[in-house]
């Protein structure tokens, strides 16, 4: 069974520091990796993809790398804003026949960035 | 707009009834899912369907039932035997790596 680990759990900022968000996979051969924002009832909103042949992928102030030797994964978020406050998980994907496609949650951090 | 229209976006159920929740994409997506997620719980997979007419359970079938006959549309029913049925559900699309997700349907037993 696939086991996701998102740490920490929980995360309470001041406005403007640069957060690492982290999540580690018991299985590290990942073919496809994503993090996700979900805002508190709503649905998950895609942030970053890393595909098998990457290693890392930006967009603005998110940069995501994946390590597939170790099956972790890192979200840098720099210059944090209010924003920013929403739960981040990441999900990873296997290449194995017909189970490509379904995704591995981890439970998420929760982020609260302060003025 | 092109994305995935889940419906309705709150539901009621008695105890023993069937209810439907609906999901509807316009992506042109094959691959097509439903998850649950409970409070302090990661999203756990209870359908997934590759293609159209083809279907498979996740870690969390029992007490639910899908159907996939057309490309846009895959609905999830929860059948009277689905003991905890009070969740968040959330439906999903897959294109080429990149999932996308429709903005849920919030279920309560009453």
């Amino acid at each position: 069974k696939q086991e996701v680990t998102q740490i920490p759990a929980a995360l309470s900022v001041p406005e403007g520091e640069n957060l690492v968000l982290n999540c580690s996979f018991t299985d590290s051969a990942i073919y496809n990796l994503q993090w996700f924002r979900q805002d508190p009832g709503k649905g998950l909103t895609s942030l970053l993809l890393i595909q098998s042949s990457q290693r890392e992928q930006t967009s603005g102030r998110l940069n995501a790398s994946l390590d597939k030797s170790s099956g972790r994964s890192t979200l840098y978020i720099a210059a944090s804003q209010p924003g920013d406050s929403a739960t981040y998980l990441c999900a990873g994907e296997y290449d194995r026949g017909s189970t490509l496609g379904r995704l591995y949650f981890g439970r998420g951090t929760q982020l609260t960035v302060w003025p | 707009d092109g994305g995935i229209t889940q419906s309705p976006k709150y539901l009621f159920r008695k105890e023993g009834q069937n209810v439907t929740l609906s999901c509807e994409q316009n992506l042109n997506h094959d691959a097509m899912y439903w998850y649950r997620q409970d409070p302090g719980q990661g999203l756990r997979l209870i359908y997934y369907s590759q293609i159209v007419n083809d279907f498979q359970k996740g870690d969390i079938a029992e007490g639910y039932s899908v159907s996939r006959e057309k490309k846009e549309s895959f609905p999830l029913t929860v059948t009277s035997a689905q003991k905890n049925p009070t969740a968040f559900y959330l439906c999903a699309s897959r294109i080429q790596g990149q999932v996308i997700f429709g903005s849920g349907t919030r279920l309560t037993v009453v």
